[in-house]
């Protein structure tokens, strides 16, 4: 399918559990993003990338890991999962001049820690 | 640091109504601002993206507006339905060093009652 994609959906994990948050785009975009949206806080951006390879930290990267070895996908790894990362996970990505492109989000991934 | 505001946090209007919601910003140095509809449970829809060089955007009913000096953008919405209904984010994008991302109101919930 054309677009971007998130999996799973949804997902209940325990507390200290490793998670890992697929993203796909079948776009070729060079700027990827995760974000996490929370009731009262709206939409943080927590790692991004820039291209393969190349990552940087957003407003709130504790707890989380990215990596990106092919440009089309952006996986997004809760190491040692806590209560407080209870939330809906969203990845974007946007074209190769990055800062005057539209940015498109995936469906989002609801994640129940408990 | 970017602050995005949106006013009112919700809206309620009786079907065909037309109506405008408002996005504030605090430093008018933008790349880019882009408005999006979050229905329930669901990722966000690109409606609108204005560029800074930019003063208004339309795509059938909606139409946004960009005054980058005072810091503000209006979407506005003619003939409202009760398929509108949704959340509206309004998201700018920075100028700043390094690489630029969204920065995020916490959105309008609209509510169309037919």
């Amino acid at each position: 399918d054309a677009g971007i994609t998130q999996s799973p959906r949804y997902k209940i994990t325990e507390t200290g559990r490793q998670v890992t948050l697929m993203c796909h785009q079948t776009w070729s975009h060079s700027y990827m993003f995760w974000y996490r949206q929370d009731l009262g806080h709206g939409l943080r951006l927590i790692y991004y990338s820039a291209a393969a390879d190349i990552t940087d930290k957003g407003e709130v990267p504790d707890g989380y890991v990215v990596s990106r070895s092919k440009t089309e996908n952006f996986p997004l790894t809760l190491e040692s999962a806590t209560r407080s990362q209870t939330s809906v996970y969203f990845c974007a990505s946007t074209g190769t001049s990055g800062t005057l492109d539209e940015q498109y989000f995936g469906p989002g991934t609801r994640l129940t820690v408990t | 640091k970017q602050e995005v505001t949106q006013i009112p946090a919700a809206l309620s209007v009786p079907e065909g109504e037309n109506l405008v919601l408002n996005c504030s910003f605090t430093d008018s140095a933008i790349y880019n601002l882009q408005w999006f509809r979050q229905d329930p449970g669901k990722g966000l829809t690109s409606l609108l993206l204005i560029q800074s060089s930019q003063r208004e955007q339309t795509s059938g009913r909606l139409n946004a507006s960009l005054d980058k000096s005072s810091g503000r953008s209006t979407l506005y919405i003619a003939a409202s339905q009760p398929g509108d209904s949704a959340t509206y984010l309004c998201a700018v994008r920075p100028r700043n060093s390094g690489y630029s991302t969204l920065t995020f109101g916490k959105g309008t919930m609209l509510l169309v009652s037919p």
